[in-house]
This record gives C-alpha cells, structure tokens and sequence, in this order.
C-alpha cells in the first residue's frame, strides 16, 4: 500500500479549464513536495511545503499543505497543453528520512 | 553544472541475468537516492546512500543491491532478474546540508526490461 494515496489517478480537461488533484496520507510529515514528470524525463521539483495550512502559488499553480501536515493539493487554473505531465506528491517524516512518493496524477490538456 | 548521469539509458535481459545500472549525480552532492517506477506502483523507495553508506532502504528483496563510491557516483544491482523487475530505474541526488532544501534532482532513468 502506498503511504500517500493520490487522486484522480487520471485527469484529462479542456485547455483553459481548471483542475485539482488531491494527495492524503494518515502520516504526518515535515515537508511534502510536488514534482512534475514528462515522458522520458525524471520527475523535476515544482514546490516544497513545510508549514501546516501553508499555501504557495507558482503561476497558475496554487499548492497547499494541510493544517495536521498530513494531505496537500494542487490546483491548476486555466490550464494550458504546456501543463500536461504526470503529478507527483512526496514527502518526508524527518528531515533526512527517505523522501516517498504517491502514485501519481496523470494529467493530459488537450487544446 | 551538469545534472544527474544516469547508463544505461535502455537495456534488455532475461530472467535469471544480473544487471548494473549507473549513476553519477551533480558535482557536490554527496547523497544519492534509487526509485524504481513501474505504471501500477509509481516510483518505489530502493534505498539512499551518502558518503558511501547506506542511510536508508526500502522494502525491496535483497536481489536488489546498492553501493556509493568516492566520488559519490553510484551504482545499483539487480540479481537473478524476474519479469517484474521490468521498470525505469531513476537515480536522485540531493545537495549537501545547508545548501539543501530537500529536493531531489533526477536522471532520465534507466529503463530495464526482463524478458
């Protein structure tokens, strides 16, 4: 069983619609990380949250990190082709434990 | 600076073979993560070395196997190989402490497959 569960585990919407993918844990963690990973490529780091109820937005990306530090979300406005990837969630229990991985949001923009 | 190396880039064996995969992360870090990626699982915890010890592992069988050199670079081996351990081998290395915020920069991966 994965430690953190991602959902949908698919997602295909219309540019210029906006969409949100969920990751849930019953652990709670000192930092949680979004990565985003396209074919043939590693994952790459979008942003690190560290603080319960935190929110950080990068563009049109807005993350947050629960208040028990436990689930986090991204929300994408207006989505653009550019956004399609496979969306990562990850965290840590201690600041140099091992960094673990949900399964993943496959996300696909079509124009 | 160049980023994480990772060879071979493609490689096919059979059931039984061993195989070696290599990576060299970027110059200054001294810790290197092993994931493997399959469709159904997503990216798996191997195990994590720094300055040529193990500091963390996953829950893999020990036909999976690690090491870290010197210089860091790092290699992984898989034994008697099984149909299941088809998958992309993604290497990670992180910066020093102080410098590091935690995040993890990949290779493209290794994608191995069993026949």
């Amino acid at each position: 069983t994965q430690l953190l569960e991602q959902s949908p585990q698919f997602l295909s919407i219309q540019e210029g619609e906006n969409l949100t993918v969920y990751c849930n844990s019953s652990s709670v963690f000192s930092s949680l990380q979004w990565y985003r990973q396209e074919p043939g490529e590693g994952p790459v780091l979008l942003v690190t949250v560290v603080t319960g109820g935190e929110v950080k937005k990068l563009k049109r990306l807005t993350f947050q990190f629960g208040d028990a530090r436990k689930d986090s979300s991204l929300h994408i406005t207006a989505a653009q082709p550019g956004d399609t990837g496979l969306y990562l969630c990850a965290g840590r229990t201690d600041s140099w434990g091992k960094l673990q991985f949900g399964a993943g949001t496959q996300v696909v923009v079509t124009p | 600076k160049a980023g994480v190396t990772q060879t071979p880039r493609y490689l096919i064996k059979t059931r039984g073979q061993q195989v070696t995969l290599s990576c060299s992360p970027i110059s200054g870090h001294r810790s290197v993560s092993w994931y493997q990626q399959t469709p159904g699982q997503g990216l798996q915890f191997l195990f994590e070395y720094f300055s040529e010890t193990q500091r963390n592992k996953g829950n893999f069988p020990g036909r999976f196997s690690g090491r870290q050199f010197s210089n860091s670079r790092s290699e992984m081996n898989v034994s008697t190989l099984e149909l299941g351990d088809s998958a992309l081998y993604l290497c990670a290395s992180r910066a020093p402490a102080g410098e590091s915020t935690g995040e993890l920069f990949f290779g493209e991966g290794s994608r191995l497959t069993v026949l």
